[in-house]
């Protein structure tokens, strides 16, 4: 069964706007994890936040995590076309990574 | 260069015969995992090893199998068993469970 279930399912914004995608899960985890997936290749990992944590940033990225409620969000600020790509979230929990389906972002320039 | 790497890019296969996807990382990981995707399905777990010489089966293990003699590799053998092969398969790898994990390029799987 898949962990993460994300949503939107996909989101199309203007260069320049804010991008925020969901996450929610059902079971207790180490951490929460996002990636990203360029059309037909691998997954690049983005940002990792543990359980006892609240919010991280990585650059343009912010993630929140709210374990009461089991459910993450990730901010992209300032998009770019070149952030065009599908996201996803993934939770780490009893030495494996479960995947969610993914979310679809498109950046018009 | 460190990483992992996928082997073949993309892979054609008869009904009825077995194939293997090759997986091999230099980035000294203990963990390796096999996902399988689909349009529409995100990534669903097919195996994963913590360790070397043994593996667990995922959420999707049913005609498929796995061997990790090496630290370094994690072959994916999908045999005649499984009904509906044609996919996109990546193999990642972690320092240990559940740590941020690096992908390969992935194998492109088509049933001819």
């Amino acid at each position: 069964s898949q962990q993460g279930e994300e949503d939107p399912q996909a989101l199309s914004i203007q260069e320049g706007e804010n991008a925020t995608m969901n996450c929610s899960y059902k079971t207790s985890i180490n951490n929460l994890q996002w990636y990203r997936q360029n059309s037909g290749r691998g997954l690049v990992h983005l940002i990792l936040i543990r359980s006892n944590e609240r919010e991280k940033h990585s650059g343009r990225l912010r993630v929140t995590l709210d374990t009461s409620k089991k459910s993450s969000s990730l901010l992209i600020t300032a998009s770019r076309a070149a952030d065009t790509a599908s996201y996803f979230c993934a939770t780490g929990a009893n030495s494996k990574l479960t995947f969610g389906k993914g979310i679809t972002l498109s950046v018009r320039p | 260069d460190g990483g992992i790497t996928q082997s073949p890019k993309y892979l054609f296969r008869k009904e009825g015969q077995n194939v293997t996807l090759s997986c091999e990382q230099n980035l000294n990981h203990d963990a390796m995992y096999w996902y399988r995707q689909d349009p529409g399905q995100g990534l669903r777990l097919i195996y994963y090893s913590q360790i070397v010489n043994d593996f667990q089966k995922g959420d999707i293990a049913e005609g498929y199998s796995v061997s990790r003699e090496k630290k370094e590799s994690f072959p994916l053998t999908v045999t005649s068993a499984q009904k509906n092969p044609t996919a996109f398969y990546l193999c990642a790898s972690s320092t240990e469970g559940n740590t941020e994990a690096f992908f390969g390029q992935g194998t492109r799987l088509t049933v001819v």
